[in-house]
């Protein structure tokens, strides 16, 4: 069954470096998104994107992130400059569509990257 | 901010034991609601409900949505320990978007 893959599993960063989380959605999604959870709290909405443009993003979703699609089937978060308050679980989905359909809307999530800013 | 509640926030059952997971939320007009069962790391689909009254079953799991009382429910029959979990409630907004507003979630523990 096919299934959205994020790498690494776990990243450990110092304060103010860049990192990059990758995530390679299911292949006929057209529709991608992020979410984070930080421990304990709920799963938050960061950015979705469509035909190689972000279509909304949160509050959350600032200038320090960056999302891509550079080839035909990776999709990445990228954060400028950590900060301590960027630690938490970062969730890849995808989607085929949004056109209000359960049989292409639901997203399907990837197993996360365990963000961890010292 | 769309509110989702879920309740309880944790439950303790026993394996064969039947539970009933409830999210009540303020949005009145809202695309589809979705369940989600979250194990160890990612959350894995479960159910979308788009019609009230409209109950989606798979196996021991069932789902119903009532738009005109605001809430869902997600009914577990014969409990297994494997039912162990967060399971969470979202929604997708009213109108286009495709971003999902998620509820506290309900920790659910089934022992033997």
């Amino acid at each position: 069954e096919p299934e959205v893959t994020q790498t690494p599993s776990h990243q450990v960063t110092q304060m103010g470096q860049e990192v990059i989380l990758r995530c390679v959605p299911i292949s006929n999604h057209l529709y991608f998104y992020w979410y984070r959870q930080i421990l304990g709290q709920k799963v938050e909405f960061l950015v979705s994107f469509y035909n190689n443009e972000i279509s909304e993003k949160s509050e959350i979703f600032d200038d320090q992130f960056s999302v891509e699609r550079p080839d035909g089937s990776n999709f990445t978060l990228k954060i400028r400059s950590t900060k301590l308050e960027d630690s938490a679980m970062y969730f890849c989905a995808s989607s085929e569509a949004a056109s209000g359909s359960w049989l292409t809307d639901t997203q399907y999530f990837g197993p996360g990257t365990r963000l961890t800013v010292l | 901010e769309d509110k989702v509640v879920q309740s309880p926030l944790s439950l303790v059952v026993h394996e064969g034991d039947t539970v009933t997971l409830n999210c009540s939320y303020e949005v009145t007009n809202f695309r589809s609601l979705l369940w989600y069962k979250q194990e160890k790391k990612a959350p894995t689909f479960l159910f979308m409900l788009t019609s009230s009254g409209i109950e989606k079953k798979s196996g021991r799991l069932s789902s119903i949505l009532d738009k005109k009382e605001l809430f869902s429910i997600l009914n577990i029959t014969a409990t297994q320990t494997g039912d162990s979990a967060i399971y969470l409630c979202a929604l997708y907004p009213p109108g286009g978007g495709n971003k999902l507003t998620f509820g506290t979630g309900t920790q659910l523990k089934v022992e033997l």
